[in-house]
């Protein structure tokens, strides 16, 4: 079925470094969420890409959408402990109506050290 | 906002026991999910359900395992049989529409012993 596949697994950074987690697919994506789960949290929904090579940005956070829909970035930009938790890619297999479920990678866990 | 809501916040039963997971969606959105996470693992799909009946299911949502939605606020997921494996945290999700970002509870964990 269906596989996003995210890396890193696991990144440790010094307060104030930059970070970034890469999710690639097999296939042309209809769209892709970023969700963020705090320790002992629940996955909180951060953003949405649809459309090619679309870049947003969220105060420190930049997400990008590649050009052939198949791969994805999130950058923060100068970490601070408030960004620790572990950051997930999600896509829909089937877009469109057939859009009810929604796959997640295996996320990127982000520790810093103050 | 409106978020959400799952009970218990924490289940222990013995294995072979059945359980039943809790959920009050958001009121005004029609599709509704839940996953599981075992500990320090990815977010797993379960099942999602709409207009009272499951939409997709993954290979994890075998005949164990129920969706009901017994009123018009409440969702549940009900394990007959619980096996040691399926100690996990439960997450009930819900979103507006087909494609739309999910809203998740905060979760139910199970531990079966």
């Amino acid at each position: 079925g269906q596989q996003v596949m995210q890396i890193p697994q696991y990144q440790h950074v010094q307060e104030g470094e930059d970070f970034t987690t890469y999710c690639n697919s097999s296939t042309t994506l209809s769209n892709i969420q970023w969700y963020k789960q705090r320790p002992g949290g629940h996955p909180v929904f951060l953003i949405q890409l649809v459309k090619s090579g679309e870049v947003k940005k969220q105060k420190r956070l930049t997400f990008q959408f590649g050009e052939a829909k198949k791969n994805s970035s999130l950058h923060i930009t100068a970490t601070q402990t408030t960004d620790v938790g572990t950051y997930f890619c999600a896509a829909f297999p089937r877009g469109g109506q057939g859009a009810q479920k929604l796959v997640f990678g295996q996320g990127t866990r982000l520790t810093i050290n103050p | 906002e409106p978020e959400v809501t799952q009970t218990p916040s924490h289940q222990v039963t013995q294995m072979g026991q059945e359980v039943i997971l809790r959920c009050v969606p958001i009121s005004n959105h029609l599709y509704f999910y839940w996953y599981r996470q075992i500990l320090g693992q990815k977010v797993e799909f379960l099942v999602s359900f709409y207009n009272n009946e499951i939409s997709e299911k993954s290979e994890i949502f075998d005949d164990q395992f129920s969706v009901e939605r017994p009123d018009g606020s409440n969702f549940t997921l009900k394990i007959r049989s619980t096996k040691l494996e399926d100690s996990a945290m439960y997450f009930c999700a819900s979103s507006e529409d087909t494609g739309s970002p999910l809203h998740f509870g905060n979760g139910t964990r199970l531990t079966v012993t």
